[in-house]
């Protein structure tokens, strides 16, 4: 079975600081890899994704760089600000079902 | 528009009470799906509609009923359920091939406490 982590649980930084959060995989048969942020008590709003075949992906200021054969992905957040606070959450999306697989995620805290 | 409604915002129902969860989107998408999330926790999948059809149950308690009247419109009615169902309630909705092998929407949820 497919097991995401995502390291640290929480996060806080100063505004204008860079963003790293972490994802790690177990079983590196995937088919792609998606970056979500949810803010408190809402939806899902998808950021980012990776498809297998692909190293990285970039929209604005997020860079997520994906290493499947050692089961890791990277979400870069450059020069964060207030509006950025909030969950971020990793899936990956297996071979075996294609049914997203969802870390526990980040929460970001980013102060003013 | 790239929206996903869900409604009602917030639900508050007793045990033996029945109510539903509606779900609209309008980007001509044809796989629709219902996730709980319980605080703190990921999202869980529990069904997935693909051209209007059944394709996913994830083993769901028969007291969640889904729906899917039409390619727009995704249901989920409630009947007789317990207080650890108490959750968020979230539709998401994607091209066609259903699944993660494309980019899933996201509705805002409906906050459901059962008391």
């Amino acid at each position: 079975k497919q097991e995401v982590t995502q390291i640290p649980a929480a996060l806080s930084v100063p505004e204008g600081e860079n963003l790293v959060l972490n994802c790690s995989f177990t079983d590196s048969a995937i088919y792609n890899l998606q970056w979500f942020r949810q803010d408190p008590g809402k939806g899902l709003t998808s950021l980012l994704l990776i498809q297998s075949s692909q190293r990285e992906q970039t929209s604005g200021r997020l860079n997520a760089s994906l290493d499947k054969s050692s089961g890791r992905s990277t979400l870069y957040i450059a020069a964060s600000q207030p509006g950025d606070s909030a969950t971020y959450l990793c899936a990956v999306v297996p071979l075996r079902d294609y049914k997203l697989s969802f870390g526990a995620g980040t929460t970001v805290t980013v102060r003013a | 528009d790239t929206e996903v409604t869900q409604t009602p915002k917030h639900l508050v129902m007793g045990m033996t009470n029945k109510k539903s969860l509606k779900c609209e989107q309008h980007m001509g998408h044809r796989a629709m799906y219902w996730y709980k999330q319980k605080a703190k926790k990921p999202p869980e999948l529990m069904f997935v509609y693909s051209y209007e059809k059944l394709s996913i149950n994830e083993s769901v308690p028969s007291r969640f009923s889904p729906e899917c009247p039409n390619s727009s419109l995704l249901n989920l009615h409630l009947h007789a359920l317990q207080p650890e169902d108490s959750a968020l309630y979230l539709c998401a909705s994607s091209q066609d091939r259903g699944l993660g092998q494309e980019t899933q929407y996201f509705g805002p949820g409906t906050r459901l406490l059962v008391l």
